[in-house]
């Protein structure tokens, strides 16, 4: 079972440059998310997604784009990379039953920009 | 809105019983949770605890909740070396998972 698939696992950035994070995930499941993890802050939600075609902002969505045109994927676009975008990016899928979110996390890309 | 925190590090001894805490503000998640981050890598459920249960055990793992002060807690008998990872607390909020920082579990020879 592949669950959630991240590409790629690590990244080196201009800034300025835009890029494109792919997050994949075969488990039909219908929420996904894109965190970004600083140390000592935890995950922050940027973006995420209740259905394909549905998509709406987390805690810090500023610069960051996406969009779900399938259930199965869920890209995240930086749209002009900033130094303060350098992180560790998780893409999660998770689904809901009995009021039960099980989430599965992607194995991360770490992005340097400078 | 909701806030949950833990502390950032725990060092114990490899042998010892690990206590991670986690303390939070909203009271209306019907499901807390533990997950588990080993380095370099995603992190994964450990365990979970339904909201009117107090205490859940699984092997070494305990999880105890008191609602009352808003405290959930992950015990670790018998710590390993494999052990060593950072431990997030959440909580579950209109299907979403609002997330602590992380414990970062450091294992002392």
């Amino acid at each position: 079972n592949a669950g959630v698939t991240q590409t790629p696992k690590f990244q080196v950035l201009k800034t300025g440059q835009s890029m494109t994070l792919q997050c994949a995930q075969d488990m039909n499941h219908e929420y996904m998310s894109w965190y970004r993890q600083d140390p000592g802050m935890g995950l922050r939600l940027i973006h995420y997604s209740v259905g394909a075609g549905i998509t709406d902002q987390g805690e810090v969505p500023n610069g960051y784009n996406v969009s779900r045109s399938t259930t199965e994927d869920f890209p995240l676009r930086l749209l002009s990379a900033a130094p303060s975008q350098t992180s560790v990016y998780f893409c999660a899928s998770s689904y809901v039953t009995g009021g039960n979110t099980e989430a599965f996390f992607g194995q991360g890309t770490r992005l340097t920009v400078v | 809105g909701e806030d949950v925190e833990q502390s950032l590090f725990l060092s114990v001894r490899e042998g010892d019983s690990s206590v991670i805490n986690c303390t939070y503000t909203d009271s209306s998640s019907t499901y807390l949770y533990w997950y588990k981050q080993e380095p370099g890598a995603g992190l994964q459920l450990l365990t979970y605890i339904f909201s009117n249960m107090d205490m859940k055990q699984d092997q070494r793992l305990t999880v105890l909740l008191n609602k009352k002060d808003k405290h959930l807690s992950l015990r670790i008998a018998d710590t390993q070396t494999g052990d060593s990872a950072i431990y997030f607390c959440a909580l579950d909020s209109n299907y979403q998972l609002i997330w602590g920082a992380g414990t970062k579990l450091i294992i002392k020879p």
